[in-house]
């Protein structure tokens, strides 16, 4: 069964440094997203992405964050300067269509920890 | 934020019976529900949803039921089996279907043998 896959599974980070956070979504699906989980808290929707460019983003997602496909087959999450809040699971996901027809599936996620 | 709620942190049910998993939501805005599933150390994984011109959508032992007027749905699984036990997040789409998901807090699901 097609998954979607991400890379580091943990990564721990000093407080400033950048971290980027990788993701193979499945491969006929056009439409990619980040999510994340803090400690004890809701997912919460970060960023969505289409052809190329976001297509929505949360109040989260402020200047720091980034998202790129750099190839044909990676989507990256990148956090310039990273700081202690930034601690959580980053989930992944990919759907093949958006609306209400797109079930999302996620990766098992990236859980970051800045100290 | 409290736009999807799920109030009950836990439930506990025995095997063979029915586990009935509640959400509340406040923004009208609101027209497709997902439930998802989720085991420690995986990520979400799609159950089952329901669009708002419905009120039942049914897929093997798992049911959703939406209650527009209460801005109410709930999952029933019957019979709960062992490997249900995970925690279930309730989530809602808005009418412009853009998959921005907001999700409520989780309820841990444990099926007692």
């Amino acid at each position: 069964e097609p998954e979607v896959t991400q890379t580091p599974s943990h990564q721990v980070t000093q407080m400033g440094q950048e971290v980027i956070l990788r993701c193979v979504p499945i491969s006929n699906h056009l439409y990619f997203y980040w999510y994340r989980q803090i400690l004890g808290q809701k997912v919460e929707f970060l960023v969505s992405f289409y052809n190329n460019e976001i297509s929505e983003k949360s109040e989260i997602f402020d200047d720091q964050f980034s998202v790129e496909r750099p190839d044909g087959s990676n989507f990256t999450l990148k956090i310039r300067s990273t700081k202690l809040e930034d601690s959580a699971m980053y989930f992944c996901a990919s759907s093949e269509a958006t609306g209400n027809t797109g079930e999302l599936f996620f990766g098992e996620g990236s859980r970051l920890t800045v100290l | 934020d409290q736009q999807v709620k799920q109030n009950s942190p836990s439930l506990s049910v025995q095997e063979g019976r029915i586990s009935i998993l509640n959400c509340d939501y406040t923004n009208s805005m609101f027209d497709y529900f997902l439930w998802y599933k989720k085991y420690p150390a995986e990520g979400p994984t799609f159950l089952i949803s329901i669009s708002s011109i419905k009120d039942k959508n049914e897929d093997g032992r798992f049911t959703v039921f939406l209650n527009k007027s209460a801005k109410h749905l709930s999952l029933h699984i019957v019979p709960s089996q062992p490997g249900d036990s995970a925690v279930y997040f309730c989530a809602a789409d808005d009418i412009q279907g853009a998959q921005k998901l907001v999700f409520g807090q989780g309820t841990r699901l444990t099926i007692n043998p």
